[in-house]
């Protein structure tokens, strides 16, 4: 069972750089058809998908934040990230990491990290 | 983009009666090669991340209690819980995978009436 978990600052200030991380355990980030995603959720809110990363490198950003957003992966490490960049308040969120099955065997994104909650406060 | 609307946003139901909440998608998520919908249901506790439920419209996820089920085709779906229990209070989401970006409902909150 494949396990994801984010580790994340906590707190940025505004203008800054927002970076976390997904450390993936219990399967391989090369596998092949799995697409590898950050998710965040506004305090009370919903859920915004910003983007995915395959482990070849390819990746898809969110309109909204494709000026803003890099998704890395690091395959030696089994790991992937995120960068924001000129973060503002509107940024504070819990953000997901997940695993997006793409449809292989019909299945969605499948599994999810616990989420880290970044709050972005001078 | 492909927009997901549900309804209501939120419902309260007596313990043992059914829920339904309705999924709405603004476009078909029907796969026409596969006839597959490819539309899944989630369910998120506070302080949790979601959880899948179901996918491929009505296809139960392994150790899903069989109290949820799903349905629906083409751009209406419908997840239904038959006996609503305590431990179902959560927010259900929906979300089609037929495109990327994955989009999500604004979600459904089932409390205990």
């Amino acid at each position: 069972q494949v396990q994801l978990r984010e580790s994340g600052p906590g707190l940025v200030k505004p203008s800054q750089t927002l970076s976390v991380t997904c450390t993936v355990s219990g399967g391989s980030i090369n596998s092949i058809g799995y697409y590898w995603t950050w998710i965040r959720q506004h305090p009370g809110k919903g859920l915004e998908y910003m983007g995915n990363i395959y482990y070849s490198g390819n990746t898809y950003y969110s309109e909204s934040l494709k000026s803003r957003l890099t998704i890395s992966v690091d395959t030696s490490l089994n790991q992937f990230s995120l960068k924001l960049s000129s973060v503002t308040a509107a940024d504070t969120a819990v953000y997901f990491c997940a695993r997006d099955a793409f449809g292989v065997n019909g299945y969605p994104i499948d599994s999810w990290g616990q989420g880290t909650l970044v709050i972005v406060s001078s | 983009d492909i927009v997901m609307t549900q309804s209501p946003d939120s419902l309260a139901v007596s313990l043992g009666e059914r829920a339904s909440i309705n999924c709405r998608s603004s476009q078909t998520i029907l796969y026409s090669s596969d006839k597959k919908n490819y539309l899944a249901w989630y369910q998120q506790k506070p302080g949790h991340p979601p959880k899948l439920l179901i996918y491929l419209a009505s296809t139960r996820e392994s150790g899903v209690p069989d109290r949820f089920s799903g349905s629906g085709s083409e751009t209406d779906f419908t997840l239904t819980i038959s006996s609503l229990q305590a431990e179902d209070v959560a927010v259900y989401y929906c979300q089609q995978y037929y495109t990327t970006p994955r989009t999500f409902g604004q979600g459904t909150k089932v409390e205990i009436k």
